[in-house]
């Protein structure tokens, strides 16, 4: 799987957009983008996945660029609900593949 | 709840002694995979099982791990002759086949003493 680079940690007012970045310049044409977030003392919960289109849910949109070599997860309004570390993770959708996480960015929401 | 189990929750244990989780996964969930995480790193892949079959293993888990899935449902991870380098959170997900949305359990935390 493609490596991905995201930067340690991000603060954001609450209310305002979260917008958090990662690189994935390596990626291949078969793998997926998925986000994942931690939220202290939990397991890991899936926010959304993409190949190369824009994707929204009820939690967030993922904004993946033209040539896919990074993206971007924008929490629209985020919360204090929200302070959690974001793992940005490339993937093939074929059996056999595991996630493998990185080091995540730490978002930290703030009143 | 038929979000995915995972109990004990903490486990305090002396180093050399055996230990056990066990992991009640989503009920029409294929997929079936463990999770190691120490503080402040994202988690590691440790192993998963299709079924009952376990189709990988990572070098992370050495001689003294194993894990089962017998009748294809739950799971359990043993941990023999435990040692303080494996103090860890031990998360446990499932997930239908060939997709990446895994639903993640809230781990069982081990200390080794």
């Amino acid at each position: 799987d493609a490596k991905t680079t995201q930067p340690p940690s991000m603060d954001c007012a609450e209310g305002r957009a979260a917008n958090l970045p990662c690189n994935h310049s390596t990626i291949s044409g078969n793998e997926y983008v998925y986000w994942y977030r931690q939220i202290h003392s939990q397991g890991p919960q899936y926010i959304i996945h993409g190949l190369k289109n824009n994707e929204t849910n009820e939690m967030a949109s993922l904004i993946i660029t033209e040539d896919r070599k990074s993206s971007t997860l924008i929490l629209p309004h985020a919360t204090l609900r929200d302070t959690a570390v974001y793992y940005c993770i490339v993937r093939v959708n074929n059996a056999g593949n595991m996630l493998t996480f990185g080091g995540g960015t730490r978002l930290m929401v703030k009143p | 709840d038929t979000g995915v189990s995972q109990n004990p929750r903490h486990k305090i244990t002396k180093r050399g002694q055996n230990v056990t989780f066990r992991c009640d996964p989503i009920s029409e969930h294929n997929r079936l995979y463990w999770y190691r995480q120490t503080l402040g790193q994202g988690p590691e892949f440790l192993t998963y099982f299709q079924n009952e079959a376990q189709l990988e293993k990572s070098r992370l888990l050495s001689d003294r791990f194993s894990a089962e899935r017998p009748k294809g449902s739950f799971s359990t991870l043993e941990i023999q002759r435990t040692e303080q380098g494996d103090s860890a959170m031990y998360l446990c997900a499932s997930s239908l086949l060939n997709t990446g949305e895994l639903f993640f359990g809230e781990g069982s935390r081990l200390t080794v003493l």
